[in-house]
C-alpha cells in the first residue's frame, strides 16, 4: 500500500463548477500538506500550505485536513479553464523536504 | 516563475551515455532537492543537499550522483544511460527558516530523453 493514495482521474467538469480532489493517506504521523498544481511539462507550483487538521481559504481555492480520517482535500470554486493541470497533493511527517511524499496526482479538465 | 532554474531544458542522449543536469536554487535558499517524474512512477524524491552537504537519500540510482557547489548551485549527473531513465527531472529549493515549513520551489525541470 502507498503512503499516500490519489485518485488519478482524469476529471472532466463543465467552467464555473466546484472541483473537489482528495487524497488519503496511512501515515498518521504526517502533519504538513500540501497542494501543488502542475500545467503539462512543467515544474509543480505550489497552491496550498497547512500544518495539521482544519481548514484553509486562498482566493477560489480551499484545502481541508481532517487527520482523524487521513483524508485531506482541494476545492476549486469557480473553476476556469486555467484551472486545467494536474493537481499533487504532498505531505511529510516534520520539516525537511527529504521526506516528502507525493500523491500520483489527479488530472483536472475544465471545460468552456 | 518560482526562482528555481534549470538546465537543459531538453536533452536526448544514446543509451550508455553520461548527461549532467544543472541547478540554480531560489536565492538565499540553501537546500537542493532533486526529484524525478515518469509517467509510471509519478514525482519521485531522489537527493537531498543542505548548504552544501548531502543531507537525504531517496530512491537515487547508484548510476547517478549528485553535488552541491559553493554558490549553492548543484548538479545532478547521470551516467550509464538506460531507456528507462527518460524522465522530466526535477530540482526544487527551500527556504532554511522552520515557519516555511516544507513549502519547496520546483523548477520547470529537464527533459531527458534517452534512445
Amino acid at each position: 500500500q502507498k503512503e499516500v493514495e490519489q485518485d488519478p482521474g482524469p476529471l472532466s467538469v463543465p467552467e464555473g463548477a466546484i472541483v473537489s480532489l482528495n487524497c488519503t493517506y496511512s501515515n498518521s504521523a504526517f502533519q504538513y500538506f500540501m497542494w501543488y498544481r502542475q500545467y503539462s511539462r512543467k515544474g509543480p507550483e505550489l497552491l496550498m500550505y497547512t500544518y495539521s487538521s482544519g481548514n484553509k481559504e486562498d482566493g477560489r481555492f480551499t484545502a481541508q485536513v481532517d487527520k482523524s480520517s487521513k483524508y485531506i482535500s482541494l476545492f476549486i470554486r469557480d473553476s476556469q479553464p486555467s484551472d486545467s493541470a494536474t493537481y499533487l497533493c504532498a505531505m511529510s511527517m516534520k520539516t525537511g523536504a527529504n521526506n516528502l511524499f507525493f500523491g500520483t496526482g489527479t488530472r483536472l479538465t475544465v471545460i468552456p | 516563475d518560482s526562482g528555481v532554474t534549470q538546465t537543459p531544458k531538453h536533452l536526448i542522449t544514446a543509451t550508455g551515455q553520461r548527461v549532467t543536469l544543472r541547478c540554480s536554487p531560489r536565492s538565499g535558499d540553501l537546500s537542493v532537492y532533486w526529484y524525478q517524474q515518469s509517467l509510471d512512477q509519478g514525482l519521485q524524491f531522489l537527493i537531498q543537499y543542505y548548504n552544501g552537504e548531502e543531507r537525504a537519500k531517496g530512491n537515487i540510482l547508484e548510476r547517478f550522483s549528485a553535488q552541491q557547489f559553493p554558490d549553492l548551485h548543484s548538479e545532478l549527473n547521470l551516467s550509464s544511460l538506460e531507456l528507462g531513465d527518460s524522465a522530466l527531472y526535477f530540482c526544487a529549493s527551500s527556504a532554511p527558516t522552520v515557519s516555511s515549513g516544507n513549502t519547496i520551489y520546483f523548477g520547470e525541470g529537464s527533459w531527458l530523453t534517452v534512445v
